[in-house]
């Protein structure tokens, strides 16, 4: 099914290590982004790369770097993994024109110990 | 920037009831709100938007209503079912606009429970 596709679905990590968290999308969306979600505090905004060859920050990008692949993919990485990047991790990809909404992948849950 | 507020943060109903929720924004130039339903385990899915032409929208058992003037606007379920319990994101965003302005905004949820 044509949709965003995250992985892994689950990750544990200690104190320091690094991951990368990967996301392809196949609806030819032109721009992607990350989010993190934590209880209360919704879906924040970590990164976003409105076209290929362009990525910006957004509200949380401290502890993150990100790399557009190419129109497909889109990803995330974690140098230093601290206990305050547990959270669940979103992907998602639009069209240029936001009314189309996003399309959301099924999320990655990290923790680190 | 763009600020979202949205209540209840949790809201419990039984079967058959109706649900509300509500957001407010700051930015008088937002044109979209977009609402997301987010089930258990997976990522938030559109479900229905409004933009700021038009002061009410509906589907089925789900409306969406948009107050301009006040700058707040909320999702009213109907005859709710368990399958309607989720956590529910409204979002603010302005179309037709470059950079980065055009992301949504988003509240911080609510978790809706229906109970049988």
């Amino acid at each position: 099914n044509a949709g965003v596709t995250q992985t892994p679905k689950f990750q544990v990590l200690k104190t320091g290590q690094s991951m990368t968290l990967q996301c392809a999308q196949d609806m030819n969306h032109n721009s992607m982004y990350w989010y993190r979600q934590d209880p209360g505090m919704g879906l924040r905004l970590i990164y976003y790369s409105a076209s290929e060859g362009t990525t910006d920050k957004g509200e949380v990008p401290n502890g993150y770097n990100v790399s557009r692949l190419n129109k497909r993919e889109f990803s995330l990485r974690l140098e230093s993994a601290a206990p305050s990047q547990t959270s669940v991790y979103f992907c998602a990809s639009s069209l240029r024109d936001p009314r189309y909404g996003y399309t959301f992948g099924s999320g990655t849950r990290l923790t680190v110990v | 920037g763009e600020n979202v507020e949205q209540h209840p943060s949790t809201l419990s109903v039984q079967e058959g009831d109706s649900a509300v929720i509500k957001c407010t924004y700051s930015d008088s130039a937002s044109n979209y709100f977009p609402w997301y339903k987010q089930e258990l385990g997976k990522g938030p899915q559109l479900i229905i938007d409004i933009r700021s032409n038009v002061g009410e929208k509906k589907d089925q058992r789900i409306a969406v209503t948009l107050n301009k003037t006040a700058k707040h606007f909320s999702l009213h379920i109907t005859e709710t079912q368990p399958e309607d319990s989720a956590v529910y994101f409204c979002a603010a965003s302005k179309m037709g606009t470059s950079g980065g302005s055009y992301i949504p905004t988003f509240g911080r949820g609510t978790s809706l429970i229906v109970h049988p």
